[in-house]
């Protein structure tokens, strides 16, 4: 079965500090890849995907991920991070052609300021 | 306009209860999902419905039935509610089998007394 590891639960960051959020997959064919964000109290949000193409991917507020096939992951970054990026991550993948996808645990991000 | 929309925000009940929460999607999207979100943020699918049809069925007690009037809407509805069904339940809908990601509703957080 197909799973997705976030490897980080909690991190906790100052304003202006980089961040690295790791998502690892285990399916070995074709994938989209997603990172959804939620804000406290709120519901998830597309922050960026990838299908194809350039494995750079960059999303809205600053966000970038980085496919890397070789290595199963898919690792979402930003240089410098916000007091308002504090929320919860969740990395997503589904196999081509199913409806599915099987989400990562989260990983919860507090920016203090 | 709210794309995918959940009633009610808030739902709180005593054991032993039947309820209902709904959910409408305008998007035209083919593919709904009901997801549990638990206390600590872990993102359970329970059910996903393709065009009105079941298409994957989590373990799930057979309290929870969800029903599809049509392709804009998936109701789920709860019989004889026990503590451990506190939770917020998200719906999604998912329009491109290729490409797309899904959108989710605002939630419906239960507390069950």
């Amino acid at each position: 079965a197909q799973s997705v590891s976030q490897h980080n639960h909690h991190v906790i960051l100052s304003e202006a500090a980089s961040l690295e959020l790791g998502c690892n997959y285990s399916y070995g064919g074709t994938v989209n890849l997603f990172w959804y964000v939620q804000y406290p109290g709120q519901h998830l949000q597309l922050l960026l995907k990838y299908f194809s193409g350039d494995p750079l991917v960059k999303g809205i507020k600053g966000f970038e991920a980085e496919f890397i096939k070789s290595k199963f992951s898919f690792n979402l970054r930003k240089p410098s991070v916000q007091w308002s990026d504090t929320a919860e991550y969740f990395c997503a993948v589904r196999r081509g052609g199913s409806y599915i996808p099987t989400f990562g645990r989260g990983t919860s991000l507090i920016v203090h300021p | 306009d709210t794309a995918v929309s959940q009633t009610p925000k808030y739902l709180v009940t005593q054991m032993g209860n039947d309820k209902s929460i709904k959910c409408e999607q305008n998007l035209g999207h083919d593919t709904m999902y009901w997801y549990k979100q638990d206390s600590k943020k872990f993102l359970k699918i329970m059910f996903s419905y393709n065009n009105k049809e079941l298409i994957i069925n989590e373990t799930v007690p057979n309290r929870f039935s969800p029903k599809s009037p049509d392709k804009a809407h998936l109701n789920l509805h709860i019989n004889s509610l026990e503590l451990g069904d506190s939770a917020v339940y998200f719906c999604a809908s998912f329009g491109d089998r290729g490409s797309g990601e899904q959108f989710f509703g605002p939630g419906t957080r239960l507390t069950v007394l």
